[in-house]
């Protein structure tokens, strides 16, 4: 258990919907990552914030789109959503602004149908 | 373009044999390599190497970064079925971690 939480483990919606994906990092931790990991594309970084900034975006999407709130956790919102967006969402935490020692939550699922 | 390509893509060796998985790596703005084991679930942290510390070790793994070649290796000594999992190398550049696609190692009894 590497202390972060993301809820939910599994999401099944339609196409064109909206979803809201959530991420609790570690104690102490004040960055937060989210990457797509998909079968054909692997593991792609899609942003970074720290202590509730956002300090590095990756191929993310206009669709998308995330925050970090004043308790440190995050969000990721999926809009307009597209069969090609179905992938295991991860969250990941670190201490410092680099990349460091990243700790990935256990992931949602999300599928579009 | 940013890019970290890993090899071999897939191994299958038995449980003794020590293995070694490559990563090399065109960046801007090199910061950190970060190497990650990910099983069934989500990657799991394993080793960062800079140009401060470019070799590091933990039990029967360890790995070198080679920033004049622009590439890091991961050994694996004495393998064991619990090694079988993705490997997957990082590279940090411009506040960005860049995925290889991974190593699919398989240990077989």
């Amino acid at each position: 258990d590497s202390g972060v939480t993301q809820t939910p483990k599994h999401l099944i919606t339609a196409t064109g919907q909206r979803v809201t994906l959530r991420c609790s990092p570690r104690s102490g931790d004040l960055s937060v990552y989210w990457y797509q990991q998909s079968l054909d594309q692997g593991l792609q970084f899609l942003i970074q914030y720290y202590n509730g900034e956002e300090r590095a975006k990756g191929n993310i999407l206009e669709r998308f789109s995330a925050q970090q709130f004043p308790d440190l956790h995050s969000e990721l919102n999926l809009s307009s959503l597209e069969l090609g967006d179905s992938a295991l969402y991860f969250c990941a935490s670190s201490e410092g602004q680099g990349a460091y020692e990243q700790y990935f939550g256990p992931g949602t699922r999300l599928t579009v149908t | 373009e940013d890019k970290v390509v890993q090899s071999p893509l897939s191994l299958v060796v038995h449980e003794g044999d020590t293995v070694t998985l490559n990563c090399s790596y065109e960046v801007t703005n090199f910061r950190s390599l970060l190497w990650y084991k990910q099983e069934k679930k989500a990657p799991t942290f394993l080793f960062m190497l800079t140009s401060s510390g470019i070799e590091k070790k933990s039990g029967r793994l360890s790995s070198i970064l080679d920033k004049k070649e622009l590439s890091s290796i991961l050994n694996i000594t004495a393998t064991q079925t619990g090694d079988s999992a993705i490997y997957l190398c990082a590279v940090e550049a411009e506040g960005k971690l860049i995925f290889g696609q991974g190593t699919e190692l398989s240990v077989k009894p």
